[in-house]
């Protein structure tokens, strides 16, 4: 299965700064996706990253506040914008290696203050 | 900081008893489903998968149960053991959304001694 490189593993962030997280896949993969998960909750999808398209996001998020970059097939970066309080959660990127399951990130915990 | 699952339903089983969590999915197209074990600080690890064309699946120590009818999946770990202690999520891939995933809320397994 696909092995996923997230870093950072943690941030201390200031508010009204931004944050960007970096997955790195040891393949190749057409889909990335971007999960965020708050203290305590489950996985909420944050957005899908195609390489050579823009990502395409869910219910609740925005591209101004996440955006994404996917340069190539094997790496994909998350940006956290405007750092508030509630931003602090932990993010994760996932891909579909096409062999069954999904694999994670490590992920990515974000604590604003 | 705060673990993950630390607000999600409880399951206690003492070591070498079987467990069964449960989980009821969403979408009754859903074509995909995923086992996820998730320990503190860590991503989500992949435990068993199993498709809508089946309704179990045996891997080492796990079994996994789909019932279409009513929309619920069962995740059954035999001989609990200490390192099964996490919180454990069921996932599912409607047809036609682009591969992504759904999660459930999520159970917390703890194993006493």
């Amino acid at each position: 299965s696909a092995v996923i490189s997230q870093k950072p593993s943690r941030d201390i962030c200031q508010r009204g700064t931004s944050l960007t997280i970096q997955c790195q896949v040891d393949s190749q993969v057409t889909m990335m996706f971007w999960y965020r998960q708050q203290p305590g909750q489950s996985l909420t999808l944050i957005a899908t990253a195609n390489q050579g398209s823009e990502a395409t996001y869910e219910s609740g998020f925005v591209i101004d506040k996440f955006p994404i970059s996917r340069p190539n097939l094997t790496f994909s970066t998350l940006t956290v914008s405007n750092l508030s309080p509630e931003d602090s959660s932990i993010y994760l990127c996932s891909v579909d290696p096409g062999t069954g399951g999904y694999t994670f990130g490590s992920g990515t915990r974000l604590t604003v203050v | 900081g705060e673990s993950v699952g630390l607000h999600l339903p409880t399951l206690s089983v003492q070591e070498g008893d079987n467990s069964i969590i449960n989980c009821a999915y969403s979408n009754s197209a859903s074509d995909y489903f995923i086992w996820y074990k998730q320990e503190s600080g860590k991503g989500p690890q992949f435990i068993i998968d199993i498709r809508s064309n089946m309704d179990k699946r045996q891997g080492q120590r796990v079994t996994v149960l789909l019932n279409k009818t009513v929309k619920h999946l069962s995740l059954q770990i035999a001989a609990t053991q200490p390192g099964d202690s996490a919180v454990y999520f069921c996932a599912e891939r409607g047809p036609g959304t682009a591969s992504k995933l759904t999660f459930g809320t999520g159970t917390r397994l703890q194993v006493t001694l």
